[in-house]
């Protein structure tokens, strides 16, 4: 089975530019998480979709949204990107069972000039 | 305001001895708890989990313990390897919530030296 998958592995953007970012789940999984790592602050929520619908929002300004496709695809896009926003962006799966463990990919590394 | 706390941003041990990671929380509503590894260049991948009417769970080299009146969960590695020189994150999660949340603390960079 593959495991989540995320696109681009790097990305490089400007202050003010948007981005959008790609994740795949696994095979099967209809819940998609997406987390925000910066060094020193560990893993923060941003949201979690769940058959397209946003089930949950953690304490992100609405410059952070996302969305989900009915093949459990999910995208994130970030407008008007500050320097503060250069962090590794990591997007997780699981069938939406509770507790059930996540699975996560290997992130997009994004750097904000 | 961080409702999971690692304290110990690292942590080096000789191999072949017991590793231990802390982690403390405030939120008394956390009633799932988990470790995840994070290997450089790599998502976190999932370690071992405890519920909150345990107090601790095995799995192999590692154990997780958990001290609900101090609001205190530790995990031991027993013997410590050089492959488990990665960082570690204990998160958190109410059960009752319908949603995937899971607070994460900052993490604990364990090497372990040959």
């Amino acid at each position: 089975k593959a495991g989540v998958t995320q696109t681009p592995r790097y990305l490089i953007k400007t202050r003010g530019q948007q981005v959008t970012l790609s994740c795949s789940p696994i095979s099967g999984h209809r819940s998609v998480s997406w987390y925000q790592q910066t060094p020193g602050q560990g893993l923060q929520f941003l949201f979690e979709y769940f058959s397209e619908t946003q089930r949950n929002k953690g304490n992100f300004p609405g410059r952070f949204s996302g969305r989900q496709f009915s093949n459990s695809r999910s995208e994130m896009n970030v407008s008007t990107l500050e320097l503060g926003d250069s962090a590794l962006y990591l997007c997780a799966s699981n069938s939406g069972v509770i507790n059930e463990k996540l699975f996560f990919g290997s992130g997009t590394q994004l750097s904000v000039l | 305001d961080q409702q999971v706390k690692q304290n110990s941003p690292s942590l080096s041990v000789q191999e072949g001895r017991i590793s231990i990671l802390n982690c403390d929380y405030t939120n008394s509503m956390f009633d799932y708890f988990l470790w995840y590894k994070k290997y450089p260049a790599e998502g976190p991948t999932f370690l071992i989990s405890i519920s909150s009417i345990k107090d601790k769970n095995e799995d192999g080299r590692f154990t997780v313990f958990l001290n609900k009146s101090a609001k205190h969960l530790s995990l031991h590695i027993v013997p410590s390897q050089p492959g488990d020189s990665a960082v570690y994150f204990c998160a958190a999660v109410v059960s009752s919530g319908s949603a995937r949340q899971l607070t994460f603390g900052s993490g604990t960079q364990l090497t372990v030296l040959p």
